[in-house]
């Protein structure tokens, strides 16, 4: 089954404690992407690959860090997270071939809810 | 700045057809209208997208008017578990980080 997936699914941490939260995906798609969704804010992108080792900064990138060593993986990292950074979090992917299915389709993890106090 | 306008909340019964209108009077030459939902907390989901003509595919059909201002999501026949948050968002194909911002969306409620 074609899928995104994400872990942990919910995490609470306490300030400062350097956290990763994994994003992988089996499509083969070049493109990953990270969001972060706040009420009344909606979602906004953090970070975005177009390619392995091809990262580059979002709407929201302070705070966070990325890394695309392999095409299917596209960890999410806090070096040293704070009570502002509680949210839900999103990865996507897609691929970048124009067409159905295409770089419009954007494929969505199930989400990872973080709280850090 | 928000591309799109959209109604905060609609009701539609089960089994008839959900109209979900978006405007986007501002939108140029370039620019698609996607379609994406959210049920409870989840992952968003692709549902259609469309330049100017009007597209049908297994979840919905996405009618958009002439001079493009303005477009109607319609789910033929809504189920319950249609129930969810719907985002109207307009980008140019080739958006550069292929980013996409949502609004607000229409709250769309199934009711049987």
């Amino acid at each position: 089954e074609a899928q995104v997936t994400q872990n942990p699914r919910y995490l609470i941490t306490v300030t400062g404690k350097k956290l990763t939260v994994t994003c992988s995906q089996n499509m083969n798609h070049e493109y990953m992407s990270w969001y972060r969704q706040d009420p009344g804010l909606g979602l906004r992108q953090i970070y975005y690959s177009m390619n392995v080792e091809v990262t580059d900064k979002g709407d929201v990138p302070e705070g966070y860090k990325v890394s695309r060593k392999e095409k299917r993986n596209f960890p999410l990292i806090l070096e040293s997270p704070s009570p502002n950074q509680t949210s839900l979090y999103f990865c996507a992917s897609s691929s970048l071939e124009p067409g159905l299915g295409g770089r419009e389709t954007q494929y969505f993890g199930p989400g990872t809810r973080l709280l850090v106090l | 700045d928000a591309k799109t306008t959209q109604p905060p909340s609609m009701d539609c019964a089960e089994g008839r057809a959900a109209n979900l209108p978006c405007n986007h009077s501002t939108i140029s030459g370039n620019e698609y209208v996607y379609w994406y939902r959210q049920i409870h907390s989840q992952g968003p989901q692709y549902i259609i997208h469309g330049l100017k003509n009007n597209e049908t595919n297994e979840m919905a059909s996405l009618i958009i008017t002439e001079d493009r201002k303005s477009s109607t999501l319609i789910l033929p026949h809504a189920t319950l578990r249609d129930t969810a948050v719907y985002y109207c968002i307009v980008r140019a194909f080739m958006e550069y980080g292929n980013k996409l911002v949502f609004g607000a969306g229409t709250i769309l409620r199934v009711k049987s």
